[in-house]
């Protein structure tokens, strides 16, 4: 069974543009949920999608979003974008909603320049 | 609210050392998941292992071992025998509100850097 993909790997955005990156989860999982990673911050939950409705959401400004499709792929939109922005951006997938266990895809390198 | 510690930044063994690693969590749920990932330097988590609250069996697979401690709080991780390719950042991470969400709380990780 393929992984948890994500597209692209790397991106350079400059300040006050907008990105979207993309997720395939595992065949047969319907929730997807999103992680920001960072040096300073760490790994932050940004928002989780099951049957593509929003289920739970982070402490992030309304500047990042995400949606779901019937497919169960996931985007997440980040507008405005700032230098602290700059970070991996993580896709998990899972079976169910709610406890368990989350594979992780290879992540979004986005750098903010 | 829920919270992760793992107060070990970084540790350095020689091959074929044990090693645990810490792991102390707070919730005020009473049912919740405990999880331990692996980030090699690739940058994808590795998913390692998942327990419930309710069940407090020491488990192992192989080289790894995990002992789950709910008198006090705490969840961690050992390594027998390390080898080089055990050298990675090891999170530990806690999911409560079971059911309803899927949201992980992530501990800082603990850089495991195992040399010959």
């Amino acid at each position: 069974k393929a992984g948890v993909t994500q597209t692209p790997r790397y991106l350079i955005k400059t300040r006050g543009q907008q990105v979207t990156l993309s997720c395939s989860p595992i065949s047969g999982h319907r929730s997807v949920s999103w992680y920001q990673q960072t040096p300073g911050q760490g790994l932050q939950f940004l928002f989780e999608y099951f049957s593509e409705t929003q289920r739970n959401k982070g402490n992030f400004p309304g500047r990042f979003s995400g949606r779901q499709f019937s497919n169960s792929r996931s985007e997440m939109n980040v507008s405005t974008l700032e230098l602290g922005d700059s970070a991996l951006y993580l896709c998990a997938s899972s079976t169910r909603t709610g406890g368990d266990e989350q594979y992780f895809g290879p992540g979004t390198r986005l750098t903010v320049t | 609210a829920q919270k992760v510690t793992q107060a070990q930044t970084e540790i350095s063994v020689v091959e074929k050392e044990d090693v645990t690693l810490d792991c102390v969590y707070e919730t005020r749920d009473t049912t919740y998941y405990l999880f331990w990932y692996k980030q090699p330097p690739s940058g994808e988590l590795v998913f390692l292992i998942r327990r419930n609250s309710f069940d407090e069996q020491n488990e192992i697979s192989g080289r790894y071992s995990w002992n789950f401690q709910k008198s006090t709080s705490s969840f961690n991780f050992t390594i027998t025998a390390s080898q080089v390719v055990d050298s990675a950042v090891y999170f530990c991470a806690l999911s409560d509100r079971a059911g309803t969400a899927s949201k992980l709380t992530f501990g800082t990780g603990t850089r495991l850097q195992v040399t010959l």
